[in-house]
């Protein structure tokens, strides 16, 4: 079946301007995870969802950030005011429930502040 | 809190070499264990697991085993091919919501 899709696959905006990025989960799967992945930094943790709600917010790195879920499907990530350390690999994963072992990743949005 | 360290790469190896990717956690009690790699152009995918202690992953010709008394989870394989060239990584999870990654480790095979 269809994996994990995340759209657009490459981004670049200019520094200031608002950018959403979009991440649509394997069916059935309750979970949702975002992760940044920047150079040299690893892999950093920002939010999950279990169906539409995200119990734990405090991952996110300002109140730049922001996500929602709707109808326990597809997330959207939307960063404001882009500034330049916000470019990085933002990841999408969902699994079949939360405290579920195995994440299924997306391939990741690549994002460019210049 | 929880962490993972695992080598600093990347890492040249020659086709056919063993190879061994370190990696060592702190955590609170005895979570599950993961290799995630990363293949150029694609998503990363989990290569294996291990859910409890001396338990030994496998996938793909890789292994690794789940070593309690050193904190350890250390990636080998045998004889590595250029098809494994990819980044590493090294997880645990944290509660329901969030997987703790090491920093990745880039391995290079060369034919």
């Amino acid at each position: 079946g269809a994996g994990v899709s995340q759209s657009p696959s490459n981004k670049v905006t200019e520094k200031g301007k608002d950018v959403e990025l979009r991440c649509d989960p394997i069916s059935g799967h309750t979970a949702l995870y975002w992760y940044r992945q920047s150079l040299g930094q690893g892999l950093e943790f920002l939010i999950y969802f279990q169906g539409n709600s995200a119990p734990d917010k405090s991952g996110l790195p300002s109140d730049r950030f922001s996500a929602e879920r709707t109808g326990g499907s597809v997330s959207t990530l939307t960063i404001q005011r882009t500034q330049q350390e916000d470019s990085a690999v933002y990841l999408c994963a969902s699994s079949l429930m939360a405290g579920v072992d195995e994440q299924f990743f997306g391939p990741g949005t690549r994002l460019t502040v210049l | 809190g929880d962490s993972v360290t695992q080598m600093e790469g990347p890492v040249t190896l020659s086709e056919e070499a063993f190879l061994t990717i370190n990696c060592t956690y702190t955590a609170t009690g005895y979570p599950s264990l993961f290799w995630y790699v990363q293949y150029p152009g694609e998503g990363l995918q989990l290569l294996l697991k291990a859910t409890k202690a001396d338990d030994k992953g496998s996938n793909k010709g890789f292994e690794a085993t789940y070593r309690k008394e050193t904190t350890s989870f250390h990636l080998e394989k045998g004889s590595v091919q250029v098809s494994d060239s990819a980044v590493y990584f090294c997880a645990l999870p944290q509660g329901d919501d969030k997987i703790i990654f090491g920093k990745g480790t880039r391995l290079h095979i060369l034919p």
